[in-house]
């Protein structure tokens, strides 16, 4: 049970690049969310889903696009970085939205140049 | 919309010390809140999850406090130890809407 994982555990780019970060849950969760976390700003989030093939917005979505085409799976696409995306990127899932505790995978770190 | 802090933002302590972390929420109206251990360049790792009608949560030397109406949380870690060096971020949660998370307190226990 390998819990939530992430892919890559770091990564650099130069603006303009693109990428995708990869989250995978083994329990069967049916809420996944990404988080990014920058010092002095916490912890935020970017998008979540509530389900396989669903998507939803949170507090800071905008230069970033999810996908969900597996539930198992949670994709996270910079289509065009920028340096202001450089950050910690931490992918979430959890039973029950908020009723229950969120399980973290290990981050990924980003550094956009 | 529902803000956090937490203070103090760090904290220095000799082992064996008894300690209080604490969190405020603006918004009172929550579901549950949890406590969060994060390591150096790790992810969240619950430790508590204490829900609105509960006053308290104990696990080992843990202890979590609930004041909904004031809108307080005190995690009380007893007799700490160099291992609970850590960030403790606390996260209310508010029904229909998503987890806030507080900026975090940073824990060193010095041996």
């Amino acid at each position: 049970n390998a819990g939530v994982t992430q892919t890559p555990k770091f990564r650099v780019l130069k603006t303009g690049q693109s990428m995708t970060l990869l989250c995978a849950q083994d329990m069967n969760h049916e809420y996944m969310y990404w988080y990014r976390q920058d010092p002095g700003m916490g912890l935020r989030l970017i998008h979540y889903s509530v389900g396989e093939g669903t998507t939803a917005k949170g507090e800071v979505p905008d230069g970033y696009n999810v996908s969900r085409l597996k539930k198992q799976n949670f994709l996270l696409g910079l289509e065009s970085a920028a340096p202001s995306q450089t950050s910690v990127y931490f992918c979430a899932s959890a039973t029950l939205a908020g009723m229950d505790t969120q399980y973290f995978g290990p981050g990924t770190r980003l550094t956009v140049l | 919309k529902q803000e956090v802090t937490q203070i103090p933002a760090a904290l220095s302590v000799p082992e064996g010390e008894n300690l209080v972390l604490n969190c405020s929420f603006t918004d009172s109206a929550i579901y549950n809140l949890q406590w969060f251990r994060q390591d150096p360049g790790k992810g969240l790792t619950s430790l508590l999850l204490i829900q609105s009608s509960q006053r308290e949560q104990t696990s080992g030397r843990l202890n979590a406090s609930l004041d909904k109406s004031s809108g307080r949380s005190t995690l009380y870690i007893a007799a700490s130890q160099p291992g609970d060096s850590a960030t403790y971020l606390c996260a209310p949660y508010n029904y229909g809407q998503n987890f806030v998370f507080g900026p975090g307190t940073r824990l060193s226990v010095l041996p």
